[in-house]
């Protein structure tokens, strides 16, 4: 297995709603990020782990909570969103002492 | 200064020609360059990563690294339609090599 997946694709919710994205990798990386993507815009750093420890939260609102169950997985809790979060929500890993990263197709929100 | 300068296009270039992009940085502490192709919808697929100085080719694709200009590039030859896509350039910031900068992106439009 060589790929990032993420799960859903596509995800509308209100501002009251509770979600959560989901982000799965088998090539045994052990740093995993996500990141929020605007249109016409770069990817932007929201959290980083590294061996599912959180090692860099580049100051996200409350409202998004990631959480690292286990070295494959990562999720990204959704509460109380406001409309302009909505995005593409990229998540991507990396191996072990390299600082190459790979992405998943992401999940395109809208919060309405 | 920003850390990373791109030229956000869009570039447009016939097929069959070299289509020509381009990177400035600020940082001098960086030894790793990526180059991120994106195509509209999609997320960013690492295509290039290069890390001396010089030339590294791979296929119609050759990115340029030059340290002391602080300045990459991606050259693309026999450009294709399929290669319509931005282009973002990246590279790991200095306070942690987690953390990956991405330009702006370049737009790159191959007309047929």
């Amino acid at each position: 297995d060589t790929e990032v997946t993420q799960t859903p694709k596509h995800l509308v919710m209100g501002m009251t709603n509770k979600k959560s994205l989901k982000c799965e990798q088998h090539m045994g990386h052990r740093a995993m990020y996500w990141y929020k993507q605007k249109a016409k815009k770069p990817p932007e750093l929201m959290f980083v782990y590294s061996y599912e420890k959180l090692s860099i939260n580049e100051s996200v609102p409350s409202r998004f909570s990631p959480e690292c169950p286990n070295s494959s997985l990562l999720n990204l809790h959704l509460h109380a969103l406001q409309p302009e979060d909505s995005a593409l929500y990229l998540c991507a890993s990396s191996p072990q002492g390299s600082e190459t990263q790979y992405f998943g197709p992401g999940t395109r929100l809208l919060v309405l | 200064q920003k850390e990373v300068e791109q030229n956000s296009g869009p570039l447009s270039v016939p097929e069959g020609a070299i289509a020509s992009l381009n990177c400035t940085y600020s940082d001098r502490v960086s030894q790793s360059f990526f180059w991120y192709r994106q195509y509209s919808g999609k997320s960013p697929e690492l295509i290039m990563s290069i890390y001396s100085n010089g030339d590294k080719e791979d296929g119609r694709f050759t990115a340029q690294l030059n340290k002391a200009s602080q300045y990459v590039s991606l050259l693309i030859r026999d450009s294709q339609p399929s290669d319509s896509a931005t282009y973002l350039c990246a590279f790991p910031g200095w306070s942690s090599a987690s953390k990956i900068i991405f330009g702006s992106g370049t737009r790159l439009s191959i007309r047929p």
